[in-house]
Protein backbone atom coordinates (compact mmCIF):
# COMPACT_ATOMS: atom_id res chain seq x y z
CA UNK A 1 0.00 0.00 0.00
CA UNK A 2 1.82 3.03 -1.05
CA UNK A 3 1.99 5.40 1.87
CA UNK A 4 3.09 8.23 0.14
CA UNK A 5 1.70 9.49 -3.39
CA UNK A 6 3.11 12.02 -5.61
CA UNK A 7 -0.43 12.24 -8.03
CA UNK A 8 1.28 14.26 -10.51
CA UNK A 9 3.67 12.52 -12.58
CA UNK A 10 5.13 15.44 -14.93
CA UNK A 11 5.21 19.06 -14.20
CA UNK A 12 6.64 21.96 -16.74
CA UNK A 13 7.73 24.98 -15.57
CA UNK A 14 9.71 28.30 -17.47
CA UNK A 15 12.53 29.49 -16.67
CA UNK A 16 12.57 31.48 -13.76
CA UNK A 17 9.04 30.47 -12.46
CA UNK A 18 7.65 28.87 -9.24
CA UNK A 19 7.59 25.08 -9.53
CA UNK A 20 5.42 23.58 -6.93
CA UNK A 21 5.45 19.69 -6.27
CA UNK A 22 3.24 18.02 -4.24
CA UNK A 23 3.32 14.74 -1.64
CA UNK A 24 0.24 13.78 0.06
CA UNK A 25 0.87 10.98 3.13
CA UNK A 26 -1.70 8.42 4.82
CA UNK A 27 0.77 7.44 8.00
CA UNK A 28 0.00 9.73 10.82
CA UNK A 29 2.85 8.37 12.39
CA UNK A 30 5.09 9.95 9.83
CA UNK A 31 7.21 12.95 11.82
CA UNK A 32 10.46 13.88 9.30
CA UNK A 33 9.67 14.56 6.09
CA UNK A 34 12.17 15.02 2.75
CA UNK A 35 12.68 15.78 -0.36
CA UNK A 36 14.97 14.35 -3.05
CA UNK A 37 16.56 14.83 -6.35
CA UNK A 38 17.46 11.95 -9.07
CA UNK A 39 18.86 12.74 -12.66
CA UNK A 40 19.19 9.26 -14.41
CA UNK A 41 21.92 6.97 -13.40
CA UNK A 42 22.40 8.77 -10.38
CA UNK A 43 21.13 8.13 -6.69
CA UNK A 44 18.71 10.50 -5.38
CA UNK A 45 20.46 13.07 -3.90
CA UNK A 46 19.00 15.02 -0.48
CA UNK A 47 17.32 18.58 -0.86
CA UNK A 48 15.98 19.73 1.74
CA UNK A 49 13.75 18.28 4.73
CA UNK A 50 10.77 19.12 7.31
CA UNK A 51 9.79 17.84 11.40
CA UNK A 52 6.71 17.45 11.22
CA UNK A 53 6.95 19.92 14.53
CA UNK A 54 7.59 22.33 12.14
CA UNK A 55 5.21 24.00 8.76
CA UNK A 56 7.87 25.71 6.94
CA UNK A 57 11.26 24.74 6.21
CA UNK A 58 13.52 26.93 4.06
CA UNK A 59 17.02 26.45 1.69
CA UNK A 60 17.68 28.76 -0.90
CA UNK A 61 15.51 28.44 -3.60
CA UNK A 62 13.81 25.43 -2.20
CA UNK A 63 10.70 25.28 0.04
CA UNK A 64 9.12 22.82 2.06
CA UNK A 65 5.56 23.13 3.45
CA UNK A 66 3.99 20.54 5.72
CA UNK A 67 0.11 20.92 6.28
CA UNK A 68 0.22 17.91 8.96
CA UNK A 69 -3.77 18.44 9.17
CA UNK A 70 -4.25 17.61 5.27
CA UNK A 71 -1.13 15.28 5.63
CA UNK A 72 0.03 17.00 3.09
CA UNK A 73 3.35 18.88 1.59
CA UNK A 74 4.84 20.72 -1.14
CA UNK A 75 8.41 21.87 -2.52
CA UNK A 76 8.11 25.29 -4.16
CA UNK A 77 11.49 25.89 -5.75
CA UNK A 78 11.50 29.96 -6.57
CA UNK A 79 12.94 30.73 -9.30
CA UNK A 80 13.14 27.90 -11.30
CA UNK A 81 16.44 27.03 -13.46
CA UNK A 82 16.70 24.57 -16.41
CA UNK A 83 19.24 22.45 -14.36
CA UNK A 84 16.53 21.81 -12.05
CA UNK A 85 14.98 19.45 -14.60
CA UNK A 86 14.81 16.19 -12.60
CA UNK A 87 12.83 13.29 -11.13
CA UNK A 88 11.72 14.69 -7.39
CA UNK A 89 10.89 12.09 -4.73
CA UNK A 90 8.99 12.92 -1.60
CA UNK A 91 9.73 10.65 1.07
CA UNK A 92 8.72 9.87 4.51
CA UNK A 93 9.85 8.37 7.78
CA UNK A 94 8.79 7.29 11.64
CA UNK A 95 12.18 5.82 12.35
CA UNK A 96 14.39 4.19 10.24
CA UNK A 97 13.22 3.21 6.57
CA UNK A 98 12.36 5.93 4.04
CA UNK A 99 8.78 5.38 2.22
CA UNK A 100 9.17 7.00 -0.91
CA UNK A 101 6.74 8.27 -3.71
CA UNK A 102 6.63 7.35 -7.46
CA UNK A 103 8.15 10.46 -8.21
CA UNK A 104 7.19 13.82 -10.47
CA UNK A 105 9.53 14.58 -13.53
CA UNK A 106 10.11 18.42 -13.38
CA UNK A 107 10.46 20.19 -16.89
CA UNK A 108 12.51 23.58 -16.75
CA UNK A 109 12.19 25.10 -20.03
CA UNK A 110 13.99 28.58 -21.33
CA UNK B 1 35.45 11.95 -3.06
CA UNK B 2 33.60 10.87 0.46
CA UNK B 3 30.51 10.42 -0.38
CA UNK B 4 28.49 6.97 -1.07
CA UNK B 5 30.12 4.67 -2.96
CA UNK B 6 28.59 1.14 -4.86
CA UNK B 7 30.41 -1.80 -6.88
CA UNK B 8 29.69 -2.67 -9.80
CA UNK B 9 27.24 0.26 -11.11
CA UNK B 10 26.09 -2.41 -13.65
CA UNK B 11 25.90 -5.58 -13.53
CA UNK B 12 23.71 -8.31 -16.27
CA UNK B 13 23.34 -11.89 -15.12
CA UNK B 14 21.71 -15.02 -16.26
CA UNK B 15 18.48 -16.16 -14.26
CA UNK B 16 19.61 -18.35 -11.58
CA UNK B 17 23.27 -16.97 -11.00
CA UNK B 18 24.40 -15.36 -7.75
CA UNK B 19 25.45 -12.16 -8.01
CA UNK B 20 26.89 -9.67 -5.22
CA UNK B 21 26.91 -5.76 -4.64
CA UNK B 22 29.11 -3.54 -2.18
CA UNK B 23 28.41 -0.70 -0.71
CA UNK B 24 30.75 1.64 1.08
CA UNK B 25 29.18 4.33 2.98
CA UNK B 26 30.28 8.04 4.59
CA UNK B 27 32.76 7.20 7.21
CA UNK B 28 32.03 8.48 9.98
CA UNK B 29 28.10 6.91 9.25
CA UNK B 30 27.59 4.06 11.24
CA UNK B 31 23.58 4.14 9.62
CA UNK B 32 23.69 1.66 6.14
CA UNK B 33 20.56 1.27 3.70
CA UNK B 34 19.52 -0.97 1.75
CA UNK B 35 16.72 0.01 -1.11
CA UNK B 36 15.60 -1.48 -4.31
CA UNK B 37 13.95 1.07 -7.19
CA UNK B 38 11.97 -0.45 -10.12
CA UNK B 39 11.40 1.54 -13.52
CA UNK B 40 8.19 4.16 -12.54
CA UNK B 41 8.37 3.72 -9.00
CA UNK B 42 10.55 5.26 -5.75
CA UNK B 43 13.07 2.78 -3.94
CA UNK B 44 11.34 0.43 -1.70
CA UNK B 45 13.37 -0.08 1.23
CA UNK B 46 15.03 -3.27 2.05
CA UNK B 47 16.99 -3.68 5.34
CA UNK B 48 19.33 -1.44 7.39
CA UNK B 49 22.25 -1.75 9.85
CA UNK B 50 23.55 -0.16 12.21
CA UNK B 51 27.27 -0.34 12.79
CA UNK B 52 27.57 -4.46 12.19
CA UNK B 53 23.87 -5.52 13.54
CA UNK B 54 21.17 -5.83 11.03
CA UNK B 55 18.54 -4.30 13.12
CA UNK B 56 15.23 -4.70 10.60
CA UNK B 57 14.30 -6.38 7.13
CA UNK B 58 11.75 -5.72 4.94
CA UNK B 59 9.60 -8.47 3.68
CA UNK B 60 11.02 -7.65 0.47
CA UNK B 61 13.92 -9.13 1.16
CA UNK B 62 12.91 -12.77 0.48
CA UNK B 63 14.76 -15.88 1.42
CA UNK B 64 17.36 -15.53 -1.66
CA UNK B 65 18.70 -12.71 -0.49
CA UNK B 66 21.19 -11.32 2.25
CA UNK B 67 22.94 -8.80 3.73
CA UNK B 68 25.92 -8.50 5.87
CA UNK B 69 28.13 -5.89 7.24
CA UNK B 70 31.06 -7.72 9.09
CA UNK B 71 32.82 -5.11 10.43
CA UNK B 72 30.48 -2.17 10.39
CA UNK B 73 31.95 -0.46 7.53
CA UNK B 74 31.51 -1.73 4.03
CA UNK B 75 28.10 -3.63 3.35
CA UNK B 76 27.22 -6.21 0.29
CA UNK B 77 23.72 -7.53 -0.53
CA UNK B 78 23.64 -11.09 -2.35
CA UNK B 79 21.08 -12.58 -4.60
CA UNK B 80 21.08 -16.01 -4.91
CA UNK B 81 19.70 -17.87 -7.73
CA UNK B 82 18.37 -14.07 -9.25
CA UNK B 83 14.88 -14.55 -11.11
CA UNK B 84 14.15 -12.04 -14.09
CA UNK B 85 12.21 -10.31 -11.02
CA UNK B 86 15.26 -8.91 -9.54
CA UNK B 87 16.11 -6.91 -12.14
CA UNK B 88 16.02 -3.41 -10.69
CA UNK B 89 18.36 -0.59 -9.38
CA UNK B 90 19.67 -1.39 -5.61
CA UNK B 91 20.81 1.78 -3.92
CA UNK B 92 22.80 1.83 -0.74
CA UNK B 93 22.65 4.81 1.49
CA UNK B 94 24.30 6.01 4.65
CA UNK B 95 23.33 8.24 7.72
CA UNK B 96 23.89 9.10 10.92
CA UNK B 97 21.62 8.10 14.17
CA UNK B 98 19.07 10.54 14.95
CA UNK B 99 20.49 12.71 18.03
CA UNK B 100 17.99 13.97 20.75
CA UNK B 101 15.26 12.79 18.61
CA UNK B 102 16.21 14.94 15.41
CA UNK B 103 16.53 12.77 12.45
CA UNK B 104 19.51 12.78 9.86
CA UNK B 105 19.10 12.85 6.78
CA UNK B 106 20.12 9.49 4.19
CA UNK B 107 22.90 10.01 1.25
CA UNK B 108 22.51 7.93 -1.51
CA UNK B 109 25.44 6.08 -3.51
CA UNK B 110 24.78 6.05 -7.45
CA UNK B 111 23.34 2.50 -7.25
CA UNK B 112 23.79 -0.79 -9.10
CA UNK B 113 21.50 -1.75 -12.17
CA UNK B 114 21.00 -5.02 -12.22
CA UNK B 115 19.45 -6.95 -15.06
CA UNK B 116 18.30 -10.53 -14.88
CA UNK B 117 18.38 -12.40 -18.31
Amino acid sequence: DQQVKQNSPSLSVQEGRISILNCDYTNSMFDYFLWYKKYPAEGPTFLISISSIKDKNEDGRFTVFLNKSAKHLSLHIVPSQPGDSAVYFCAATSGYALNFGKGTSLLVTP
Amino acid sequence: DTGVSQDPRHKITKRGQNVTFRCDPISEHNRLYWYRQTLGQGPEFLTYFQNEAQLEKSRLLSDRFSAERPKGSFSTLEIQRTEQGDSAMYLCASSLPPVGGLYNEQFFGPGTRLTVL
